[in-house]
């Protein structure tokens, strides 16, 4: 099966600054590759994703980038803001066509000094 | 719209005892899944179903029942508490094939003592 590590499980940043934060997978047919963001006492909001065909992905202040030869992806968060703080979790999907199974990574705490 | 909705939002039980955790999505979603978060561990898997009447076993299954009598409705059911199963309980539901995104509930918190 998929196994997904997450880097680092905290984080803090000074507001304006950037936050990245780095996943890798271990299965190679994984094709999916989504970031949730989960708020205290909330259930976790997919915030972006990526597919394997694509190398980059930016929406606003977030990107997502990733490596398929390093079986890597990234968050980046630019400009970061106080409601930026948040635990967010990187995922991955293996490739079987209509299995919807995500494993999930650890979690990252961000938070962002104001 | 109202989404993928839990109940209760927390309980608490004693060794032993019994209960269902519901989970109703109103998004006409064929696919939904139950997950527990617990400190260090991420999401893992529970259960999940493709559609209704399907489902299938997940990461850590054991102790959990589930069934999907409806496409709305996936309850997850403990049957006898144990301490270890002490955790935060999220359902998520997705669209169809080839449409990934998973909307997840606001979660049950659940102590088992």
């Amino acid at each position: 099966g998929e196994n997904v590590e997450q880097h680092p499980s905290t984080l803090s940043v000074q507001e304006g600054d950037s936050a990245v934060i780095k996943c890798t997978y271990s299965d190679s047919a994984s094709n999916y590759f989504p970031w949730y963001k989960q708020e205290l006492g909330k259930g976790p909001q997919l915030i972006i994703d990526i597919r394997s065909n694509v190398g980059e992905k930016k929406d606003q202040r977030i990107a997502v980038t990733l490596n398929k030869t390093a079986k890597h992806f990234s968050l980046h968060i630019t400009e970061t803001q106080p409601e930026d703080s948040a635990v967010y979790f990187c995922a991955a999907r293996l490739s079987n066509f209509g299995n919807e199974k995500l494993t999930f990574g650890t979690g990252t705490r961000l938070t962002i000094i104001p | 719209n109202a989404g993928v909705t839990q109940t209760p939002k927390f309980q608490v039980l004693k060794t032993g005892q019994s209960m269902t955790l519901q989970c109703a999505q109103d998004m006409n979603h064929e696919y939904m899944s139950w997950y527990r978060q617990d400190p260090g561990m991420g999401l893992r898997l529970i259960h999940y179903s493709v559609g209704a009447g399907i489902t299938d076993q997940g990461e850590v299954p054991n102790g959990y029942n589930v069934s999907r009598s409806t496409t709305e409705d996936f309850p997850l059911r403990l049957l006898s508490a144990a301490p270890s199963q002490t955790s935060v309980y999220f359902c998520a539901s997705s669209y169809s094939r080839g449409k990934n995104i998973q909307y997840f509930g606001a979660g049950t918190r659940l102590s088992v003592l």
